[in-house]
Order: C-alpha cells, then structure tokens, then sequence
C-alpha cells in the first residue's frame, strides 16, 4: 500500500542550528503535503501546507522564517528548523494525500535540541 | 471544518468490542466522519470514514446516527494491539484544502489483558 517516509527518524542537535527532515510520498505523487507538530501528550497541531511548485502556507501562529518549507518535487517535501531551541524540541510528522478522501502520514522525526 | 467532542480515555478488555464515541453537533452537509489512531511514537493511521451510511472495513465499523451529530466507531475485537489515541475527525471531502486535518484531543484507548 501507500507509504510515506521520514527521515531522519530521530536527530539530536545543538542550540542555533538548524535541522532539515524529509518526507517522501513512496508510491505515489502528492502534489500536497502537510506537516504537524506533536508535543508530549498532546495532539498533533498542524504546522503548514506543502504545495509543489508554490510557497507553503503556514497556520496563524507558525513562524515561516523559522520553519522553512521546500515541496522539492512531486514526492519530496522537507522542513528546515533553522536556528532551532529548546523549545522547538517536538515530534515532527508529515503527510500526504492518496485521494480526496486518503491520507498518509509518515512514522515522524524526533527532534531534540539541546 | 466542525469541531468534535470525545472522552479523553477509555477501557477495553481484550477480545470485547470496543466502541468509541464522538459527538458533532455541528457537523455540515458536506462533511464526512474521518476515523485516525495513532499508536505512541508513531505517525496516525486512517481507519474509517462515512458520509450518512454506517461503513464497515477489515478494521472496524463506522456507525453514524441518522441526525449524522454523532458517531461511533466499532473496533469488533479489541487487540493489545489496538492500545492507541483514535481521533474522529470531520471536513469536507476533496475540496481546495486537498486533505488538511484538524485533529482533536481523541480518545486514548486501553485494551487490557
């Protein structure tokens, strides 16, 4: 079946860096992708929307210099947490639609800024 | 996309049925009932989605009410491995968001032994 992959799976960096994760769409085309965020026992919050071709579009509150968005091609997406902190510590989970009515997300990346 | 109510936690015992509510009162027209799970540390997983009809899949079943202001999903033979946060979601099918969720704080199911 459809698959959508993370990588990496966890990263661990300093304070002031900045960290990019990869979401690939496996076996099929998304022209869209999203990405969440997800703290500790808390739902996941979406970020922005990915598009292919155009600028990503960020939820109110999302900080787009900070959370850099590049939809390289039809199934590449990547965020860039530049500059990242302590507080940008989260789970990172992307998703893309199969349909109208699927969507799949990926296993997430677990950040850790130290 | 209208918003849902769900009881942050519930118990089931192994091999009984689970059944998982979810209230939306003010759910549109156009609107479907999406059904996500998320097991710890991993990404959400669909399950399940219905317009008006009760749907039913090698997973679970999905029960709307006639009113369509409530649902419930049906896991038929709970697992320890069905132990997971399951999210009802509702929005629009298709349209120009292309598949944007807005996720809830969903139910945190327990199958015990």
């Amino acid at each position: 079946g459809a698959v959508v992959s993370q990588h990496p799976s966890w990263v661990i960096c300093k304070s002031g860096t900045s960290v990019k994760i990869e979401c690939r769409s496996l076996d099929f085309q998304a022209t869209t992708m999203f990405w969440y965020r997800q703290f500790p026992k808390q739902s996941l919050m979406l970020m922005a929307t990915s598009n292919e071709g155009s600028k990503a579009t960020y939820e109110q509150g999302v900080e787009k210099d900070k959370f850099l968005i590049n939809h390289a091609s039809l199934t590449l997406s990547t965020l860039t947490v530049t500059s990242a902190h302590p507080e940008d510590s989260s789970f990172y989970i992307c998703s893309a639609p199969l349909s109208t009515d699927t969507q799949y997300f990926g296993p997430g990346t677990r950040l850790t800024v130290l | 996309d209208a918003k849902t109510t769900q009881p942050p936690s519930m118990d089931c015992a192994e091999g009984r049925a689970a059944n998982l509510p979810c209230n939306h009162s003010t759910i549109s027209g156009n609107e479907y009932v999406y059904w996500y799970r998320q097991i710890h540390s991993q990404g959400p997983q669909y399950i399940i989605h219905g317009l008006k009809n009760n749907e039913t899949n090698e997973m679970a079943s999905l029960i709307i009410t006639e009113d369509r202001k409530s649902s419930t999903l049906i896991l038929p033979h709970a697992t320890l491995r069905d132990t997971a946060v399951y999210y009802c979601i509702v929005r629009v099918a298709g349209g120009n968001q292309g598949g944007k969720l807005i996720f809830g704080q969903g139910t945190e199911l327990s199958v015990k032994p």
